[in-house]
């Protein structure tokens, strides 16, 4: 069964602060790691990609990967209003095929 | 460069219809997915298309199938409609192949189709 897993939160942090998003994934060959941003009402939006293990940074977004935990974080340093959103991750396993999260929740309080 | 795109936008229809859904990727792109999004269900896959090839494909009925043409624009159908499948139908396309030897895999998502069955 290939499960990718993330807490549905909500999530709260006050604006400034660092936002932490989690994912853990079932499968171990797994090589390519994504975050997506959707906006209520809105089609999902892609914030990162990674494929190795360790941080790869975007502005206030970082994205960690451990392959040996099965697990891939998502860092938002400075949180603003704007970034309160649901962060979906998503893992593919074969071919192209995209397995998502339920996505967190993350709400900024001004 | 140009967004994905889909259309209609919105759709209301009623129970045992059908429906046909476009999208259309950025341009190069040859990978077409196509997900369907409820609140209970989160993203579940339909299936994806590569030079016109059903790829893969999820667990969902024979009422829904898809096409790819040879400009990489799709289209998804839904037969026989019933009230469970209203849902945002999302469209996500993707390089999928290679460029310069690197194998590109990120998908970008077009607007959707809010379909409503009554």
């Amino acid at each position: 069964q290939k499960e990718v897993e993330q807490n549905s939160g909500p999530l709260s942090v006050p604006e400034g602060a660092i936002a932490s998003l989690n994912c853990t994934y079932s499968d171990r060959g797994s090589q390519s790691f994504f975050w997506y941003r959707q906006y209520s009402g809105k089609s999902p939006e892609l914030i990162m990609s990674i494929y190795s293990n360790g941080d790869k940074e975007d502005g206030r977004f970082t994205a960690q990967l451990n392959k040996a935990s099965q697990y891939v974080s998502l860092l938002i340093r400075d949180s603003q209003p704007s970034d309160s959103a649901t962060y979906l991750c998503a893992v593919i396993y074969t071919g192209n095929q995209f397995y998502f999260g339920t996505g967190t929740s993350l709400t900024v309080i001004p | 460069k140009a967004g994905v795109t889909q259309t209609p936008r919105y759709l209301i229809k009623t129970r045992g219809q059908q429906v046909t859904l476009s999208c259309s990727p950025i341009s190069g792109h040859r990978s077409v997915s196509w997900y369907q999004q409820t609140p209970g269900q989160g993203l579940q896959f339909l299936f994806e298309y590569f030079s016109e090839t059903q790829r893969n494909k999820g667990n969902f009925p024979g009422r829904f199938s898809g096409r790819q043409f040879s400009n990489s624009r799709s289209e998804m159908n839904v037969s026989t409609l019933e009230l469970g499948d209203s849902a945002l139908y999302l469209c996500a396309s993707s390089l999928a192949g290679g460029l310069a030897g690197v194998t590109v895999y990120e998908q970008y998502f077009g607007p959707g189709t809010r379909l409503t069955v009554t």
